[in-house]
């Protein structure tokens, strides 16, 4: 199985910050990679699929690189609702699987 | 708008069985795959399931492969996990997310709000 793995695990920032989160495979998974926010009590809410393409209505301060085992999500100039634990997952093949997570926080 | 509402969570003992059901509105159930994906402290977000929009392909993680059946009424637009043999490990919030596409690729661009399931003596 294909392992993910998200660094940091946790980082603090401030309103109007730009923060970079890096998710790694396990293997080569060309760029079948989605990024996902939860907030605490709720679903997860896709933001990227195919490594860097924005889902619908998702803000363009959003963006996601990469391919192959190395990925990134980049929020430029944070937003209050941005405060959120950040997921990736990597949908190559079977079984997919997610990373850790990123837990973004107020500095 | 897209709906997905899981139900059927509980507190189970070790050894029970449970259903979960997900009922979906606001896009064209049939013509979607949809997964089960479940997340507990310990382990964070895990895949369980797949199904096919038609039913016809289904697909399990090792870990329940043969204690969890996956299926779908497409009449009645709803998703179900059936569960069997439950095992503390099974305990999570259990979220039903639909893909875009009838056949299956492990993407979901939109997750039910979870049911919770609690395996304990």
């Amino acid at each position: 199985d294909i392992q993910m793995t998200q660094s940091p695990s946790s980082l603090s920032a401030a309103v109007g910050d730009s923060v970079t989160i890096t998710c790694r495979a396990s293997q080569d998974i060309s760029h079948y990679l989605a990024w996902f926010q939860q907030k605490p009590g709720k679903a997860p809410k896709s933001l990227i699929f195919g490594a860097s393409n924005l889902e619908g209505g998702v803000p363009s301060r959003f963006s996601g690189s990469g391919s192959g085992t190395v990925f990134s999500l980049t929020i430029s100039r944070l937003q209050p609702e941005d405060f959120a634990t950040y997921y990736c997952q990597h949908y190559s093949r079977e079984p997919p699987s997610f990373g850790q997570g990123t837990k973004v926080d107020i500095k | 708008d897209v709906q997905l509402l899981e139900s059927g969570g509980d507190l189970i003992q070790p050894g029970g069985s449970l259903r979960l059901s997900c009922a979906a509105s606001g896009f064209s159930f049939s013509s979607s795959a949809m997964n089960w994906v479940r997340q507990s402290p310990g382990k964070g977000l895990q895949w369980v399931s797949a199904i096919s929009g038609s039913g016809a392909t289904t697909y399990y993680a090792d870990s329940v492969d043969g204690r969890f059946t996956i299926s779908r009424d497409n009449a009645k637009r709803t998703l179900f996990l059936q569960m069997t043999s439950l095992t503390a490990e099974d305990t999570a919030v259990y979220y039903c997310a639909k893909e875009r596409g009838e056949f299956w690729t492990g993407y979901n661009d939109f997750w039910g709000q979870g049911t919770l399931v609690t395996v304990a003596s």
